[in-house]
């Protein structure tokens, strides 16, 4: 089975950089994906690694290290619009792909 | 339209109802998704469909039936539900290929009474 760990709440000052983690234990492993939650609003994709290491998007950088299990995303010049809960996600396989979501976390951006 | 739309936004039903949620994508993916999220809880997987083939069904009970008549359409039918599966239903869509990223549509907020 799979399973993947994010802390519940986050709270970051507004302009500050913020880490989200994400440890996961999975049979199989593709890649570690992040999508964005606002209250009331669907998931928006924000990223995926396939491979090791640190992929960049605007303010947005998203990490994976396979030998460690763990993946971050990470957030600079944090502005108020990313109040909002992050998930991690990863596909598996089992003949066409699924994704498990992780718990999620709720960032709360304060002035 | 554009994107992952869907139909109704918001739904209260009985439990002796029967309705039906729609889902259509307009992004030309094979692959589409319905997931429950209820308050404080991840999204939990409901089904999969692959060119219209359902390829996941994870152990949802029966009073939930999907359908998809076409890569583009997909539908929940609703009857004798319970007060537990009120809920956001949401639709997602991606490449059979790339499970990784999906889009979703608004959702439907459900309300059984």
């Amino acid at each position: 089975g799979q399973s993947l760990e994010q802390p519940s709440e986050v709270t970051a000052v507004e302009g500050a950089i913020v880490q989200i983690n994400c440890t996961y234990q999975t049979s199989g492993f593709y890649g570690l994906s992040w999508y964005q939650q606002h209250d009331g609003g669907a998931p928006t994709f924000l990223s995926y690694n396939g491979l090791d290491g640190l992929e960049e998007t605007g303010r947005f950088s998203s990490f994976l290290s396979r030998s460690d299990s763990y993946g971050y995303l990470l957030l600079q010049e944090l502005q108020m619009k990313d109040s909002a809960s992050y998930f991690c996600a990863v596909p598996v396989t089992g003949g066409y792909q699924k994704v498990t979501f992780g718990t999620g976390t709720k960032l709360q951006v304060i002035p | 339209e554009t994107g992952v739309t869907q139909t109704p936004r918001h739904l209260v039903m009985g439990m002796t109802n029967k309705k039906s949620l729609k889902c259509e994508q307009h992004l030309g993916h094979n692959a589409m998704y319905w997931y429950k999220q209820s308050a404080k809880k991840p999204l939990e997987l409901m089904f999969v469909y692959n060119f219209k083939e359902q390829t996941e069904n994870n152990s949802v009970p029966s009073r939930f039936s999907p359908e998809c008549p076409n890569s583009s359409h997909l539908f929940l039918h609703l009857h004798t539900l319970q007060p537990e599966d009120s809920a956001l239903y949401l639709c997602a869509s991606s490449s059979s290929l790339a499970a990784y990223e999906q889009y979703f549509g608004p959702g439907t907020r459900l309300t059984v009474t």
